[in-house]
């Protein structure tokens, strides 16, 4: 069955290391995003790409970066983790543009100490 | 901005008992409105979602919604609760800004189901 996979599901890392994230979807769309989750935010949009080799910044962009070299991938970076960056990241994936669903990984909980 | 507001935090309800999650949203256009849920550690899955036409919508695990437009609401209704349906639920509308689709979510509501 097609899915989409998230690794690490669980991350403790210090301040200042880069630590990338990885999700993998399976259903070859072109849509691919990734997001945070925090206690009182729900989910906020962090980057997305619409196909290979687009990227776009969401509203919580800072200190992230992501590239998407083929379909199936977008890793999420963060090149200089900091404490606020404590949180649980989901990626998601889409078809289309619009009117499509979005399905979401499992989660990766990545705390900064 | 578009946003969307779940006005209850936490609910709690008695297996068997009827439950409903509000939902509000503020989008000028027809909206595209989703309902997810989140069990404890993982990830969200679909329940449902309006596009147009019926304004209720019929999802997974016997769970319903309906979009009022006058309202601005899109609430999540299940007749009959039990225990698994205790997760954290998200209420979602899709903006269209500069081509690009965005999906904003509200803050959620967890949901507590007692024995």
């Amino acid at each position: 069955d097609a899915e989409i996979t998230q690794s690490p599901r669980h991350k403790i890392t210090e301040t200042g290391r880069q630590v990338t994230l990885a999700c993998h979807q399976t259903w070859n769309h072109n849509n691919m995003f990734w997001y945070r989750q925090d206690l009182g935010h729900g989910l906020r949009l962090i980057h997305y790409s619409y196909g290979v080799q687009d990227t776009n910044k969401g509203e919580v962009s800072d200190g992230y970066s992501v590239s998407r070299s083929n379909t199936e991938d977008l890793p999420l970076t963060l090149e200089s983790a900091a404490s606020s960056q404590t949180s649980v990241y989901f990626c998601a994936s889409s078809r289309n543009v619009y009117r499509e669903t979005q399905y979401f990984g499992p989660g990766t909980r990545l705390t900064v100490l | 901005a578009q946003s969307v507001t779940q006005p209850d935090i936490h609910i709690t309800v008695s297996e068997g008992a009827s439950l409903e999650l509000r939902c509000n949203y503020s989008y000028g256009a027809t909206p595209y409105l989703f309902w997810y849920v989140q069990s404890p550690g993982q990830g969200l899955q679909l329940l449902l979602k309006y596009f147009s036409g019926d304004t209720l919508v019929q999802g997974i695990k016997g769970f319903e919604a309906e979009f009022k437009r006058s309202q601005s609401s899109f609430n999540l209704r299940k007749p009959s609760v039990h225990w698994s349906d205790a997760a954290e639920y998200f209420c979602a509308v899709t903006t269209i800004i500069q081509g690009a689709q965005k999906l904003v979510f509200g803050q959620g509501t967890r949901l507590t189901i007692n024995p």
